[in-house]
């Protein structure tokens, strides 16, 4: 069965950093492209980033691009999202979730996600 | 604001249908049938629920119908059941520029 349990979030001031872990189990995690996903509060789903599976290719949505960095341990099963330069909109659910190797755009197993506020 | 344009809320009675737009544009669901759903009960994980359009996973009840018309795509709920109350998000593939891009999410209601 497969499992993703993020972790790491928390109440953190503006500019500061913060990192995002999601453990995986249930599945050959190092066969896997992992997608972040956020939401804010009382808003729709955002894609935040994507790390192939070996994690030899990242790419990033325009809003953390250069602030927001993903990388995977795939020793541990473990998907990491590095935050720095944190900013207020940057508050949000956030959800690691599994795509299929032959099909990117789909998030086909997801965790219940872990929860980031910034704020002073 | 989301790339993809969702009702805030839709809601039917138990065994009825109801039906959830995602509108977006010709750079996203126009262009690509790379459409996806995801239901989400709060708390929860979400879960995946039409990939490709109109394709559903293994598991998922055939009462959940995807489709497609120029750059609106719709998920149809048919026969509901008060499990179905949930956010359903909408997902379209987007180009290499923009990758992906989500529906600000609807709330199924089942009176």
């Amino acid at each position: 069965q497969v499992r993703l349990v993020e972790s790491g979030g928390g109440v953190v001031q503006p500019e500061r950093s913060l990192r995002l872990s999601c453990a995986a189990s249930g599945f050959n995690f190092n066969h896997y492209p992992m997608h972040w996903v956020r939401q804010a509060p009382g808003k729709g789903l955002e894609w935040v980033a994507i790390i192939s599976y070996d994690g030899s290719e990242k790419y990033y949505s325009a809003s953390v691009r250069g602030r927001f960095y993903i990388s995977r341990d795939n020793s541990r099963n473990i998907l990491n999202l590095q935050m720095n330069s944190l900013r207020p909109d940057d508050t949000a659910l956030y959800f690691c979730a599994r795509a299929p190797n032959s099909a990117w755009h789909d998030f086909d197993s997801w965790g219940p996600g872990t929860l980031v506020t910034v704020s002073s | 604001q989301s790339a993809l344009t969702q009702p805030r809320s839709v809601s039917g009675s138990p065994g009825q249908s109801v039906a959830i737009s995602c509108t977006g544009t010709d750079s996203d669901i126009g262009n690509y049938d790379f459409v996806s759903w995801y239901q989400h009960h709060p708390g929860e994980a979400p879960r995946f629920i039409i990939f490709d359009v109109n394709k559903r996973p293994s598991g998922v009840p055939d009462r959940f119908f995807g489709s497609k018309s120029g750059n609106t795509a719709t998920l149809t709920i048919s026969g509901l059941q008060p499990e179905d109350e949930a956010d359903y998000f909408c997902c379209s593939y987007a180009g290499i520029n923009t990758l992906y891009v989500f529906g600000s999410g609807t709330k199924v209601t089942v009176l």
